[in-house]
């Protein structure tokens, strides 16, 4: 199962662009990468999706190099309600469904 | 559709009791899980089912017992409660095919065992 890194903690203010970087050099041929957004008392919410290149949908980007070792969650103009923790999950479409959640990183967002 | 829906919201256990967590989905997902969360910490897979009458074990679990006997229900069982099972629980589930990787999760439910 791949194993994810991310940083801990990030803060921004209003307005700016969010990158969160995930790391996962052990990450499998079939593996998708998927990230997933955490307010406090609720359940992880599913933001984006991807296997490589470039993903992005009305709430993010994804970014995936050519080795796929690594992925950026970018989110534009982000604002207060954007603060939560942010959780980068690699695992097979098909195969254990064994998904591991790793620590997340807690975004904090600053007026 | 009301989506992953959990019981009780709420549960106060004393040591040694034993309970049964709730989960219901009703978007016919053949993929269930449970996850466990501690405070300030990240999910915890306990146990997963990829259908009726299959189950899994996940990270953490020992002192949990599971059974899928349709697809909409997947029940967690605490056998023999423990300070240490104290936690958020969340359930989840998702399709097999297509989006398998995106998991809906329910609302949770926070346990505390004295």
């Amino acid at each position: 199962l791949a194993k994810t890194t991310q940083p801990i903690s990030m803060d921004s203010y209003e307005g700016q662009e969010v990158n969160i970087t995930c790391s996962h050099n052990n990450i499998a041929t079939n593996d998708y990468i998927t990230w997933y957004q955490q307010f406090p008392s609720q359940g992880p919410r599913f933001i984006i999706q991807g296997y490589k290149t470039k993903v992005t949908n009305e709430v993010a980007s994804l970014f995936i190099p050519a080795d796929r070792k690594s992925s950026t969650l970018s989110l534009p103009r982000v604002s207060l309600s954007d603060t939560a923790v942010y959780y980068c999950l690699v695992g097979p479409f098909s195969g254990t469904y064994k998904y591991i959640f790793g620590t997340g990183t807690r975004l904090k967002v600053l007026a | 559709n009301a989506g992953v829906t959990q019981t009780p919201k709420f549960q106060v256990l004393k040591t040694g009791q034993s309970m049964t967590l709730q989960c219901a989905q009703d978007m016919n997902h053949e993929y269930m899980s449970w996850y466990r969360q501690d405070p300030g910490m990240g999910l915890r897979l306990i146990h997963y089912s990829v259908g009726a009458g299959i189950t899994d074990q996940g990270e953490v679990p020992n002192g949990y017992n599971v059974s899928r006997s349709t697809t909409e229900d997947f029940p967690l069982r605490l056998l023999s409660a423990a300070p240490s099972q104290t936690s958020v629980y969340f359930c989840a589930s998702s399709p097999l095919r297509d989006r398998v990787n995106e998991q809906f999760f329910g609302p949770g439910t926070r346990l505390t065992v004295l």
